[in-house]
């Protein structure tokens, strides 16, 4: 089976702190996504990458930053954290053309 | 980014049919996926549909597109309490990149 691995299950971090998200795939898979989940929005893409040192804006990126030098781990970084930044970050990774694998999510409180 | 709608909540008895609906804006979508997420847990791919099919089915779940109308459903039959979680609609475009509705939280009663 696929493995997505998520360092974390649950951070609290106060307000200010430089926060790093680590993600780790184990299938050789070519993308790999972040997203937050909060109650009512449903999924929101931060960003995504298709291969290693390359990234993309997803929909809400602001605040966020990535880091993709290994295929397999892609970092998700909050350079500053802030309270509205509090939510639930889920990793997913896919190969080409198939749907994703996610991992079991990282419950973030920045205080 | 597209627009995936899903209504929030559907409440069915242990045993009876459950219903979800997901309706999207895409028109170019490869695939569409459903997904289940269960407290405290990431998502879980239930089952896909390629566009260019009318129904799937798998076990207790079938999927119908409605291509035209832009409109997914997920039947689940027999719904367990087991059941009971939110489950995603979610389509992808070419580039793999996927668009997720808000949820459609499902409770079982039994």
């Amino acid at each position: 089976d696929v493995k997505v691995t998520q360092s974390s299950r649950y951070l609290v971090k106060r307000t200010g702190e430089k926060v790093f998200l680590e993600c780790v795939q184990d299938m050789d898979h070519e993308n790999m996504f972040w997203y937050r989940q909060d109650p009512g929005l449903g999924l929101r893409l931060i960003y995504f990458s298709y291969d290693v040192k390359m990234k993309e804006k997803g929909d809400i990126p602001e605040g966020y930053s990535v880091s993709r030098e290994k295929k397999e781990r892609f970092s998700l970084i909050l350079e500053s954290a802030s309270t509205n930044q509090t939510s639930m970050y889920l990793c997913a990774s896919s190969p080409q053309g198939y749907g994703y694998t996610f991992g079991s999510g990282t419950r973030l409180t920045v205080v | 980014g597209e627009d995936v709608e899903q209504s929030l909540f559907l409440s069915v008895r242990e045993g009876d049919s459950s219903v979800i609906n997901c309706t999207y804006t895409d028109s170019s979508s490869t695939y569409l996926y459903w997904y289940k997420q269960e407290p405290g847990a990431g998502l879980q791919l239930l089952t896909y549909i390629f566009s260019n099919m009318d129904m799937k089915q798998d076990q207790r779940l079938t999927v119908l597109l409605n291509k035209k109308d832009k409109h997914l459903s997920l039947r689940i039959a027999d719904t367990q309490t087991g059941d009971s979680a939110i489950y995603f609609c979610a389509e992808s475009d070419n580039f793999n990149k996927f668009y997720f509705g808000s949820g459609t939280k499902l409770n079982v009663k039994p």
